[in-house]
């Protein structure tokens, strides 16, 4: 079983939909971070987080430590926001980094 | 624009070769750190080095190594290159060793042949 899970795999929703993207770990970590890579293959860094919620124009993250979850909310979804969102967490233990295998996001015009 | 650069953009060499892959940081940032993205393995942290001092180590193969200089920038090497060390190599880069956000570099692209 990995130790960061992301769901769905996949997701294929109309533009200005609301969209979800989740993050589950199982492991003690520092700090998660939402990564954002457009089919260039460019990463962008969207958000870090240790607690609570940061919001970024019509990106939202929330993390809740004690459920080990994270979630990633795009609101008025538009085709540029198609990407692949990647979770990744910065380990407790040892400092490594662990990343999610990604959700690939298509919003359609 | 991240501030982080990464060169080559693209590389092409031969099974058992030995390839360099430079990346300078941005400005002010001490850490830099290292990542693969295979497309069956998806990404992988590498190696993170913190002004100069390895800082944290992944699943870093032995035939590769890395180092970061006084200036600061940092070099991959990777050497008796296999077909499976195909991959985009990332480098990013943040102003402390842990809880600051990092800035990622465009990548090489690495083709072995």
């Amino acid at each position: 079983k990995n130790e960061v899970e992301q769901s769905p795999q996949n997701l294929t929703a109309q533009e200005g939909e609301f969209i979800t993207i989740n993050c589950s770990y199982s492991v003690g970590i520092s700090a998660l971070h939402w990564l954002q890579q457009h089919p260039g293959g460019g990463i962008v860094s969207l958000f870090m987080l240790s607690s609570g919620k940061k919001k970024h124009g019509r990106l939202i993250a929330t993390i809740n430590i004690q459920e080990k979850h994270s979630s990633l909310h795009i609101t008025a979804s538009h085709p540029r926001d198609s990407a692949v969102y990647i979770c990744a967490v910065n380990l407790n233990r040892d400092d490594k980094i662990i990343f999610g295998k990604g959700t690939r996001l298509h919003i359609l015009p | 624009d991240s501030g982080v650069t990464q060169t080559p953009k693209h590389l092409i060499t031969a099974t058992g070769q030995r390839v360099t892959l430079r990346c300078s940081p941005r400005s002010g940032d001490l850490s830099v750190y290292w990542y693969q993205q295979s497309l069956d393995q998806g990404l992988q942290f590498l190696i993170q080095y913190y002004n100069g001092e390895e800082r944290a180590k992944g699943n870093i193969l032995e035939r590769f190594s890395a180092q970061q200089f006084p200036d600061l920038h940092s070099e991959l090497n990777l050497s008796s290159l296999e077909l499976g060390d195909s991959a985009l190599y990332f480098c990013a880069s943040s102003t402390l060793s842990r809880g600051t956000e990092a800035f990622f570099g465009q990548g090489t692209r690495l083709t072995v042949v």
